[in-house]
């Protein structure tokens, strides 16, 4: 059973240019949701997707958007990037009625220069 | 908001004995559910322990108990016969049990073992 998988594992950009992160959710699983850990701190919520559809989001700007595919799989884009952005990017995904229940993948490593 | 606090950015224990890892959270929700978990070298976040407010019962999962007191706001994971594996980044996470609102974090506690 795959679980929760995220690619590239590490990135490096620079300001201004554009990024997009993917994540394949864990077998069965609907609902995929993106998460975003800065050095030292724990993770932030960014949003949340179920039915293709963005269900709820933290307090991201709208640089950062997403896109889940009929499959499920999702894909976090953050546009301009700033030297902040660097952090680690953690996927989770869940049944849509057991989001209590969620299961992360490794995270993809993100460094603006 | 929903906030989780963990106090103690760092703990060592020696290999064998217990340690105790504490949070605390502010919510105006009555139901809701409270986890820890636990995030090694590797970043993988795994899922330690899980507690669900309405439950009296405090969660336990083979060495790693929590003492959950609602009233106090107050969710504290108890790890015993500590172990050289155990050694990791320790988050602290509330969900509002709404589905949609996310996990809310703690800062995190980094816990050593000492061997």
């Amino acid at each position: 059973d795959a679980g929760v998988t995220q690619s590239p594992t590490h990135l490096i950009k620079t300001r201004g240019q554009q990024v997009t992160l993917r994540c394949s959710p864990k077998s069965g699983h609907d609902t995929v949701s993106w998460y975003q850990q800065a050095l030292g701190q724990g993770p932030q919520f960014i949003f949340q997707y179920y039915e293709e559809e963005e269900r709820q989001r933290g307090n991201f700007p709208d640089r950062f958007s997403g896109h889940q595919f009929p499959n499920y799989s999702s894909e976090l884009n953050v546009n301009a990037l700033l030297l902040g952005d660097s952090a680690l990017y953690l996927c989770a995904s869940s049944l849509e009625d057991r989001t209590d229940t969620q299961y992360f993948g490794p995270g993809t490593r993100l460094t603006v220069l | 908001a929903q906030t989780v606090t963990q106090s103690q950015p760092e703990m060592s224990v020696q290999e064998a004995e217990t340690v105790t890892l504490s949070c605390t959270y502010d919510t105006s929700e009555s139901d809701y559910y409270l986890f820890w978990y636990k995030q090694p070298p590797s970043r993988q976040m795994i899922l330690v322990i899980r507690q669900e407010a309405y439950k009296q019962q405090n969660a336990t999962e083979n060495r790693f108990s929590v003492n959950f007191q609602k009233a106090a706001k107050s969710f504290s994971l108890k790890i015993s016969d500590s172990q050289l594996g155990d050694a990791a980044m320790y988050f602290c996470a509330y969900d509002s049990g709404g589905g949609a609102d996310g996990l809310t974090f703690g800062k995190g506690t980094h816990l050593i073992i000492q061997p």
